[in-house]
């Protein structure tokens, strides 16, 4: 199975600022790399897919890079509804495999 | 507008069996995969498994920890997803969501909003 690892967990922002989550993967997926948001008891959402594509209908704060077993997942001006979780998945064989999660939190 | 309406969840005892159900509208639920996704209460995500469409061949792959236990089935006639969880584990215990996967870059692009599954004496 691939093995998908976030960093950081954790992390504190305030409203405005930019920050990058990571995520490796422990072999090669080419670009089959997404990012989901979760709000607290709420369903994810999808934001990005295929490494950069920026789903339908979601700001453009967000930004997504990366190819082969290195990611990076940017927002670029944060906002209040965006103090979630993040998590990046592999969709390059199955089991499709998340990472752990980065929790952000309101600084 | 897409909707994916999980049901069925409840409290079960190890060892017993549980159906849930995910009605899809707004889409042609035939020609679309679908996959299962739980997340343990304070937990992350996990993909439990997925169904091609019947166009595809209507065939299913699961994750290892429920492989054999659970089955993945569709009835295109009721826009309806199905879960069959039999030997259930106290491990189980989880909110469960349908969504619809991309044929092509396989990524999830709709979810339920989940139904919670607990398994407990």
């Amino acid at each position: 199975d691939i093995q998908m690892t976030q960093s950081p967990s954790s992390l504190s922002a305030s409203v405005g600022d930019r920050i990058t989550i990571t995520c490796r993967a422990s072999q090669s997926i080419s670009s089959y790399l997404n990012w989901y948001r979760q709000k607290p008891g709420k369903a994810p959402k999808l934001l990005i897919y295929a490494a950069s594509s920026l789903q339908s209908g979601v700001p453009s704060r967000f930004s997504g890079s990366g190819s082969g077993t290195d990611f990076t997942l940017t927002i670029s001006g944060l906002q209040p509804e965006d103090f979630a979780t993040f998590y990046c998945q592999q969709t390059y064989s199955t089991p499709y495999t998340f990472g752990q999660g980065t929790r952000l939190e309101i600084k | 507008e897409v909707q994916l309406v999980e049901s069925g969840g409840g409290l079960v005892e190890p060892g017993g069996s549980l159906r849930v159900s995910c009605a899809a509208s707004g889409f042609t639920f035939s020609n679309v995969w679908m996959s299962w996704v739980r997340q343990a209460p304070g937990k992350g995500l996990e993909w439990i498994g997925l169904i091609k469409a019947t166009t595809n061949g209507g065939t299913t792959d699961y994750g290892a920890p429920v492989k054999g236990r659970f089955t993945i089935s569709r009835d295109d006639s009721k826009n309806t997803l199905y879960l069959q969880m039999n030997s259930l584990k106290t491990e189980d215990t989880a909110v469960y969501y349908c969504t619809t996967v991309s044929k092509t870059l396989y990524y999830f692009d709709y979810w339920g909003q989940g139904t919670l599954v607990t398994v407990s004496s």
